[in-house]
């Protein structure tokens, strides 16, 4: 059974970088055709893809958000992280990671965590 | 980046109604198409992938159709649990772009 949670602050101050953490289980980023993505959603507004890794540290990222975004994975802690650069107020959403295998739907995803930016 | 266009942004339905949502791409994206559900304060729900494939558990009411750049998604008799927020995406090209949702309601 697969599951995941994203952990990290809930407030940040602008310009700050975040850093998002996606725990999981049920499967193994060392295997192939496994990845994690995260996706962010403002409130009451749409889902936004923002970036992917996979068990080959292959990694994707937004073209709009490409130079503020790393993803990493530690394959031994079963986690990927996130780190968001120059935090700004409209970067305020709920942040989901989810279990996205190679060429599949995203099949499973964390609860979210929401993270606010203000001063 | 394709982008995903859900129509209609808003729905009001009876209980026991067929209820019909389109998701047009600016691009032919074959069958790489999913539709999720989101309740409010959840994480949205995978329903159907591959444009018409149930994902498992899902009851049946719940189909999907299309391919190239024009996807329906079908609920064929409305349960008042089906009251959510549905999201198309495409995961034919990077950015996997999502469509803008179309909330259902009870009417």
């Amino acid at each position: 059974q697969i599951s995941l949670k994203e952990s990290g602050p809930t407030l940040v101050k602008p310009t700050q970088t975040l850093t998002l953490t996606c725990t999981f289980s049920g499967f193994s980023l060392s295997t192939s055709g496994e990845g994690v993505g995260w996706i962010r959603q403002p409130p009451g507004k749409a889902l936004e893809w923002l970036a992917l890794i996979y068990w080959d540290d292959d990694k994707r990222y937004s073209p709009s958000l490409k130079s503020r975004l790393t993803i990493t994975k530690d394959t031994s802690k079963n986690q990927v992280v996130l780190t968001m650069t120059n935090m700004d107020p409209v970067d305020t959403a709920t942040y989901y990671c989810a279990h996205s295998p190679y060429s599949n739907a995203m099949d499973v995803w964390g609860q979210g965590t929401t993270v606010t930016v203000s001063s | 980046d394709i982008q995903m266009t859900q129509s209609p942004s808003s729905l009001s339905a009876s209980v026991g109604d067929r209820v019909t949502i389109t998701c047009q791409a600016s691009q032919d994206i074959s069958s790489y198409l999913n539709w999720y559900q989101q309740k409010p304060g959840k994480a949205p729900k995978l329903l159907i992938y591959d444009a018409s494939n149930l994902e498992t558990g899902v009851p049946s009411r719940f189909s999907g159709s299309g391919s190239g750049t024009d996807f329906t998604f079908t609920i064929s008799s409305l349960q008042p649990e089906d009251i959510a927020t549905y999201y198309c995406q495409q995961y034919d090209n990077l950015p996997y772009t999502f469509g803008q949702g179309t909330k259902l309601e009870i009417k």
